[in-house]
C-alpha cells in the first residue's frame, strides 16, 4: 500500500535560521507526485511545493525546496530563513501512481508542527 | 474570488439531527473531496467524486453520504449526526487524477455535534 510518513509531530526553529521537516514514501509505483501543504492556525490549507517523481532537479518555491531522494524514498522540504509566520502544521502529501487505477487520490501524511521561536 | 467555498463555515447541531454540508466550486473541476481533520489523525478521506453523480467512499465513509448533482456542488450529509463526528470538514478540488495535480481546499467547515 502507498504510504506518506512523517516522523516528526513537532519542530522548532529560531526566526532566520533553516529548518528541515522530514518526509518519506512508500510506493511501488516508478511515477508518482509529492506535494507539501501548509496549514497556519486560521485553517486553510496552502499548497507549497511540487516534486515529479521523473524531476532531475529539486523543485524550488522561493524560501521553499525540497530534497528529494529517490533511492531513500524521502521528500523532506526545506524553509530557508524561517519567519514567524512560517508556524504553522506541514502536510506532505503523494499523488497515488498507475498501480492506484483511474481515480488517483492523494495520500497524505500525518503533519509536522512547526513553531518558529523569535 | 475563491474557486471554492464551503457553506457553512461553523455548525452546532445537535445528536440524531442530520447535517449536510455544502461545497461549491467555480473551476469546473471534475474531481471532489470530502475529509475530515482531527488531532492526531491529519486529514481522513470521507468521500470522493470523479464527475456528476459518480462517487466513491473513503476510508472514513460510515455515516456520511454525498451526492453530486451537478459538476460545481459536492453535498456531504450526516444521516444521524453523533459526537465522533464533530470534526473539521475540508472539501478540495482536483483538475486531474494525474501525477502533476493537487488538491485545492476549501476554507473548511467546523461542526460541533452535542
Amino acid at each position: 500500500a502507498q504510504k506518506i510518513t512523517q516522523t516528526q509531530p513537532g519542530m522548532f526553529v529560531q526566526e532566520k535560521e533553516a529548518v528541515t521537516l522530514d518526509c518519506t514514501y512508500d510506493t511501488s509505483d516508478q511515477s508518482y507526485g509529492l506535494f507539501w501543504y501548509k496549514q497556519p492556525s486560521s485553517g486553510e490549507m496552502i499548497f507549497l511545493i511540487y516534486q515529479g517523481s521523473y524531476d532531475e532537479q529539486n523543485a524550488t518555491e522561493g524560501r521553499y525546496s525540497l530534497n528529494f531522494q529517490k533511492a531513500r524514498k524521502s521528500a523532506n522540504l526545506v524553509i530557508s530563513a524561517s519567519q514567524l509566520g512560517d508556524s504553522a502544521m506541514y502536510f506532505c502529501a503523494m499523488r497515488e501512481g498507475p498501480s492506484a487505477g483511474n481515480n488517483r487520490k492523494l495520500i497524505w501524511g500525518l503533519g509536522t508542527s512547526l513553531a518558529v521561536n523569535p | 474570488d475563491a474557486g471554492i467555498t464551503q457553506s457553512p463555515r461553523h455548525k452546532v447541531t445537535e445528536t440524531g439531527t442530520p447535517v449536510t454540508l455544502r461545497c461549491h466550486q467555480t473551476e469546473n473541476h471534475r474531481y471532489m473531496y470530502w475529509y475530515r481533520q482531527d488531532p492526531g489523525h491529519g486529514l481522513r478521506l470521507i468521500h470522493y467524486s470523479y464527475g456528476v453523480k459518480d462517487t466513491d467512499k473513503g476510508e472514513v465513509s460510515d455515516g456520511y453520504s454525498v451526492s453530486r448533482s451537478k459538476t460545481e456542488d459536492f453535498l456531504l450529509t450526516l444521516e444521524s449526526a453523533t459526537s465522533s463526528q464533530t470534526s473539521v470538514y475540508f472539501c478540495a478540488i482536483s483538475e486531474s487524477s494525474q501525477i502533476g495535480y493537487g488538491y485545492t481546499f476549501g476554507s473548511g467547515t467546523r461542526l460541533t455535534v452535542v
